[in-house]
């Protein structure tokens, strides 16, 4: 099995309604992250937490919202979906305490909006 | 704010060749750098990591090095293969935290 799952792993949804994203990882990891991707372009952090009761901004959090409801996951929302939210969406661990802080990637979420 | 660009944005080579791909990063004061793979329509498979303390990783036919005080990675690939087509994405990480982005260099070999 996958140790970070996404779900789901395709959605069309429609102009103004609301999405949610759920990630769920088996490493054992404190650390979680929310990314976008759009076509020909790097990934964009959206938000990421350190644990339970930490969340952070990143780089282009606004249309979004994330909710960390226990150690293993991490909820992505996008509250009124636009059109330009249309992208593949990933999630992402990490462990504090190890030397290299390696990133380990879910499958991907594409969400497109109509 | 850290930028992070890769050259050449597309490569096509025939079977074979040996090639690589480079990763400029605007600020040096990094915590280590990843070498990713996406294939179309997939996940990130993570390559390589270069802590800030070393200058280089190697795994099989893949090469990377760290040149800190330059703000560059390379990513050599051994006598590449038509598997080896992918998107090759280099990200750093400056504070253990989040990681920044390349764009990514788009791989084709030909059989």
């Amino acid at each position: 099995d996958a140790d970070v799952t996404q779900t789901p792993r395709n959605r069309i949804t429609k102009t103004g309604k609301r999405i949610m994203l759920e990630c769920s990882q088996t490493k054992g990891h404190d650390r979680m992250y929310w990314y976008r991707q759009d076509p020909g372009l790097g990934l964009r952090l959206i938000y990421y937490s350190f644990d339970v009761k930490d969340i952070n901004k990143g780089e282009i959090s606004d249309g979004y919202s994330v909710s960390r409801q226990a150690q293993a996951k991490f909820s992505l929302s996008l509250e009124s979906a636009i059109p330009n939210q249309t992208a593949l969406y990933f999630c992402a661990t990490s462990a504090p305490g190890t030397a290299a802080y390696e990133q380990y990637f879910g499958p991907g979420t594409r969400l497109t909006v109509t | 704010k850290q930028e992070v660009t890769q050259i050449p944005a597309a490569l096509s080579v025939p079977e074979g060749e040996n090639l690589v791909l480079n990763c400029s990063f605007t600020d040096s004061a990094i915590y280590n750098l990843q070498w990713f793979r996406q294939d179309p329509g997939k996940g990130l498979t993570s390559l390589l990591l270069i802590q800030s303390s070393q200058r280089e990783q190697t795994s099989g036919r893949l090469n990377a090095s760290l040149d800190k005080s330059s703000g560059r990675s390379t990513l050599y690939i051994a006598a590449s293969q038509p598997g080896d087509s992918a998107t090759y994405l280099c990200a750093v990480n400056n504070a253990g935290n989040m990681l920044t982005f390349g764009g990514g260099t788009r791989l084709m070999v030909k059989p």
